[in-house]
């Protein structure tokens, strides 16, 4: 059974650093047809790709937050990071991890329950 | 940058009742289109890819068609479970994946 988990905080000041880990089961990070990425929603909103990373390490990110985001893996661990700097206001938002299917498509297959990330002063 | 737009925002439906929803890329996307079912503080479900497959487990009510840039997704007797925020996102051209800004279907 595949799952996936997200963790981190869940409230932030303006300006900093949010870090969130996303441990997976159920398959490997180094399977070469899937990746992780994250998506984000904000309250009432849309879902927003960010990003993600496959076995190889090949990462691909949203351009219009592409300076703020980092992504990266701990294979052993089954364990994906992403860290968001300068976190504001409208980052507020609900933050999934979601494993990616390649090969004749891409689709997000499974995803975790997600993690709701507020910025407050 | 290809854009997902969805129509109609919203949809009441009784139940029992067919619901069509329409999906539109900014340009050809071919088939490479999934839909996503979202139900209130839950995550998004994968219903169906190559825009007309559908998902393992997903019932046969769901069906979508389409290609090019028009798509269509049709629950064709809503259940009381199918009542949801339901987005389309296309896979063509990524990254990076673009997804569309979702119709509500509730209960008229």
């Amino acid at each position: 059974q595949v799952t996936l988990k997200e963790s981190g905080p869940v409230l932030l000041k303006p300006t900093e650093t949010l870090t969130l880990t996303c441990t997976v089961s159920g398959f490997s990070l180094s399977n070469v047809k899937m990746a992780v990425s994250w998506i984000r929603q904000p309250p009432g909103g849309a879902l927003e790709w960010l990003a993600h990373i496959f076995s190889n390490d090949k990462t691909s990110y949203n351009t219009s937050l592409k300076n703020r985001l980092t992504i990266s893996k701990d294979t052993f661990k089954s364990q994906v990071v992403l860290t968001v700097t300068n976190m504001d206001p409208v980052d507020t938002a609900t933050y999934y991890c979601a494993r990616l299917v390649t090969g004749f498509n891409a689709i997000f297959d499974s995803w975790g329950q997600g993690m709701v990330v507020t910025v407050s002063s | 940058e290809i854009v997902m737009t969805q129509s109609p925002v919203a949809l009441s439906v009784s139940p029992g009742e067919r619901a069509t929803l329409s999906c539109r890329a900014s340009q050809s996307i071919s088939r490479y289109l999934a839909w996503y079912q979202q139900k209130p503080g839950q995550a998004p479900r994968l219903l169906i890819y190559d825009a007309s497959t559908r998902a393992t487990g997903i019932p046969a009510r769901f069906s979508g068609s389409g290609s090019g840039t028009e798509f269509t997704l049709t629950i064709s007797s809503l259940q009381s479970e199918d009542f949801a925020v339901y987005y389309c996102q296309q896979y063509d051209t990524w990254p990076p994946f673009a997804f569309g800004p979702g119709t509500k279907v509730d209960i008229k």
